[in-house]
């Protein structure tokens, strides 16, 4: 099954705002509230920034959040700050057999 | 907090087994609020969830179905930890391998990675 969509690459200036996209289908993103962000800094694991559409874990900056309509879900992350540039990644449980899909991942560079 | 310590072989010959283990702090492999998970990324695959066990007052398991035929993920509740086995490597099984812990399809904890390459 293919991956979530993401764009390769988005980009903003500190202080800025971006959004970034997962799209999916009615059997994973449309189709359940299970949809996570990750974020992932170049050699360390991914962190859990998002869960279950709009959840911040313990921890995560106020300044991510997430929210889904139909079968895209989105990632925004308000008040740039050089620490926020790296990998973005998003998943969701999906009804096929394969479980959890993950996106193709989103390189965030903050200007 | 959980924390995940992985261990296990860096390099394994291609129709081998690759075998990792995931160690637990901070919660228990048989908790019934607990779901562990092993993950794999590589440039070519992306991130791909393999497999994770669970206990519900019995033990469950569930595979992704591209590796379903080749893999098993076992808890150890003597020493708190869960495995991850995979069979009949080939070069295409060469990634980054995580476990990891959550329920409800999220990773919250991650272990800190083992790099596996599938060479002879």
């Amino acid at each position: 099954q293919s991956a979530l969509t993401q764009p390769a690459s988005v980009s903003g200036s500190p202080g800025q705002s971006v959004t970034i996209s997962c799209t999916g289908t009615s059997s994973d993103v449309g189709g359940y509230n299970y949809v996570s962000w990750y974020q992932q800094h170049p050699g360390k694991a991914p962190k859990l920034m998002i869960y279950e559409v709009s959840n911040r874990p313990s921890g995560v900056s106020y300044r991510f959040s997430g929210s889904k309509s139909g079968n895209t879900a989105s990632l925004t992350i308000s008040g740039l700050q050089a620490e926020d540039e790296a990998d973005y990644y998003c998943s969701t449980y999906t009804s096929s057999g394969t479980f959890v899909l993950f996106g193709g991942g989103t390189k965030l560079t903050v200007l | 907090q959980v924390q995940l310590q992985q261990s296990g072989p860096g390099l394994v010959k291609p129709s081998q087994t690759l075998s990792l283990t995931c160690a637990i702090s901070g919660d228990s492999v048989s908790s019934n609020n607990a779901v562990w998970h092993w993950i794999r990324q590589s440039p070519s695959r992306g991130l791909e969830w393999l497999g994770r066990t669970y206990y519900r007052s019995k033990w469950y398991t569930e595979y992704a179905v591209s590796v379903k035929s080749r893999i098993t993920v076992n808890p150890d509740t003597s020493k708190n930890q869960f495995s991850l086995q995979l069979n009949s490597v080939t070069p295409e099984d060469t990634a980054m391998y995580y476990c990891a812990s959550g329920t409800n399809w999220k990773f919250h904890y991650w272990g800190q990675g083992t790099h596996v390459t599938v060479s002879s």
